[in-house]
């Protein structure tokens, strides 16, 4: 049992450049996440998505896209990289409400 | 939304004190509120949660309590190990709202042998 898995696990990018980080769970839960955490200032939620078919926003949702590709995949893609998008980046899933389970998260910088 | 208040940022305890974190919660209609601890390099993990329901929460060493009525809630950890040294997250969630959770700034706790 993988749980929640995140690749790439670390990425270097230029300025200007897209990119997609991409989260499968396989606790067929439903919710699934996306946060960033930078020094200090915990998790923040970008995206999510309460169930198959729906994505909603978070706190920082700005440069960011996402898709629920189906119950299992939650992609979240960064159409045109800035240095302020540096940071870790963790999914995590859960049944509805209760626990939240994360994956190892992605470290990307943008140069 | 939801704002969630973490203190103390850090905390250094000698080995086998005990260890208190707080948050304050500004959503009344929270009614979910874990703790995650993250070792440097890995994953948030939850070590105990507890919900609306319930005042208090104790699992061996470790304990959370609710105060509903001021919207804060405590992380209390007894006979502290080195390895209990992490950052630890507070969050409060509620059901209505999609299980979002908003999570403090975290609070850095070392315990020196």
């Amino acid at each position: 049992n993988a749980g929640v898995t995140q690749t790439p696990k670390f990425q270097v990018l230029k300025t200007g450049q897209s990119m997609t980080l991409q989260c499968a769970q396989d606790m067929n839960h439903n919710s699934m996440y996306w946060y960033r955490q930078d020094p200090g200032m915990g998790l923040r939620l970008i995206y999510y998505s309460a169930s198959e078919g729906t994505t909603d926003k978070g706190e920082v949702p700005n440069g960011y896209n996402v898709s629920r590709l189906n119950k299992r995949e939650f992609s979240l893609r960064l159409e045109s990289a800035a240095p302020s998008q540096t940071s870790v980046y963790f999914c995590a899933s859960r049944i509805r409400f209760g626990e939240l389970f994360f994956g190892e998260g992605s470290r990307l910088t943008v140069l | 939304g939801e704002n969630v208040e973490q203190h103390p940022s850090t905390l250094s305890v000698q080995e086998g004190d005990s260890a208190v974190i707080k948050c304050t919660y500004s959503d009344s209609a929270s009614n979910y509120f874990p703790w995650y601890k993250q070792e440097l390099g890995k994953r948030p993990q939850l070590i105990i949660d507890i919900r609306s329901n319930v005042g208090e929460k104790k699992d061996q060493r470790i304990a959370v309590t609710l105060n509903k009525t001021a919207k804060h809630f405590s992380l209390h950890i007894t006979e502290t190990q080195p390895e209990d040294s992490a950052v630890y997250f507070c969050a409060a969630s509620a059901n209505t709202n999609a299980g979002k959770s908003t999570f403090g700034d975290g609070t850095t706790l070392t315990v020196k042998p």
